[in-house]
C-alpha cells in the first residue's frame, strides 16, 4: 500500500521566517506531488502541485522534489499567522484519474 | 460559480443505520472522488466516479457504495454504520486532464 509520510508537528515558526515543511513518499513510481492547506474546521485547498525534479515557485511558496530520495517539500518564505494550518502532502493514488493518498498533514503555527 | 457543494453539513446517525450524503461539482467538473478524514488524519480516498462508474476505489468496506448521476452529482451510502465511521467525509471534483481537485466543504458524520 502506498504511504505519504509527514512529521505530524506541531512545526512552529516566527513570523517571516521560512516555514520547511517535508514529506517522503513509498512508491517509487508516483510521478505528480500536491500541497493542500487545510484550516481548521475547513476543506483543504491546493497550493501547488509538482511533477519534475528541482524546485518550482509560486509567490511565498517553493515545492522541491527528489525522485532519487523519494522526497518532497514545501517552502513557505515570510511566514504569516495566516499560514497558521495544517499541510498535507500527497501523491496520485494510481495513474488512473486525479484520486489523492494523503499523508497526515503536519501543523503549522507561526507566532507574531 | 458555487462551487462544491455538500448536504448535508451536519448530521448524526445511530450504529447500525445507514446514511446517505450529497454532493454537486463545481461547474464543468465531470470527476467526483469521496474521501473520509478522521480527526487528526489526512483525508482517506474511498472511490472515485467518473461518467457514472466507478473508476478506482480505495481500500474501505462495500458498505461503502456511491452514485454519479448524468448531471455529474453524486451521493455516498453509508450501509450499517460503525461508530468508527465518524469523520468528516469530503467530495472533490475535477475535470478529466487537469491538476487540481478542489474541495466542496464536507459533511460532518457523528455515529452514536
Amino acid at each position: 500500500q502506498k504511504e505519504v509520510e509527514q512529521n505530524s508537528g506541531p512545526l512552529s515558526v516566527p513570523e517571516g521566517a521560512i516555514a520547511s515543511l517535508n514529506c517522503t513518499y513509498s512508491d517509487r513510481g508516483s510521478q505528480s506531488f500536491f500541497w493542500y492547506r487545510q484550516y481548521s474546521g475547513k476543506s483543504p485547498e491546493l497550493i501547488m502541485f509538482i511533477y519534475s525534479n528541482g524546485d518550482k515557485e509560486d509567490g511565498r511558496f517553493t515545492a522541491q522534489l527528489n525522485k532519487a530520495s523519494q522526497y518532497v517539500s514545501l517552502l513557505i518564505r515570510d511566514s504569516q499567522p495566516s499560514d497558521s494550518a495544517t499541510y498535507l502532502c500527497a501523491d496520485e493514488f494510481s495513474n488512473s484519474g486525479y484520486a489523492l493518498n494523503f499523508g497526515k498533514g503536519t501543523s503549522l503555527l507561526v507566532t507574531p | 460559480d458555487a462551487g462544491v457543494t455538500q448536504s448535508p453539513t451536519h448530521l448524526i446517525k445511530t450504529r447500525g443505520q445507514q446514511v446517505t450524503l450529497r454532493c454537486s461539482p463545481k461547474s464543468g467538473h465531470d470527476t467526483v472522488s469521496w474521501y473520509q478524514q478522521a480527526l487528526g488524519q489526512g483525508p482517506q480516498f474511498i472511490f472515485q466516479y467518473y461518467e457514472e462508474e466507478e473508476r478506482q476505489r480505495g481500500n474501505f468496506p462495500d458498505r461503502f457504495s456511491g452514485h454519479q448521476f448524468p448531471n455529474y452529482s453524486s451521493e455516498l451510502n453509508v450501509n450499517a454504520l460503525l461508530l468508527g465511521d465518524s469523520a468528516l467525509y469530503l467530495c472533490a471534483s475535477s475535470s478529466s486532464g487537469d491538476n487540481e481537485a478542489f474541495f466542496g466543504q464536507g459533511t460532518r458524520l457523528t455515529v452514536v
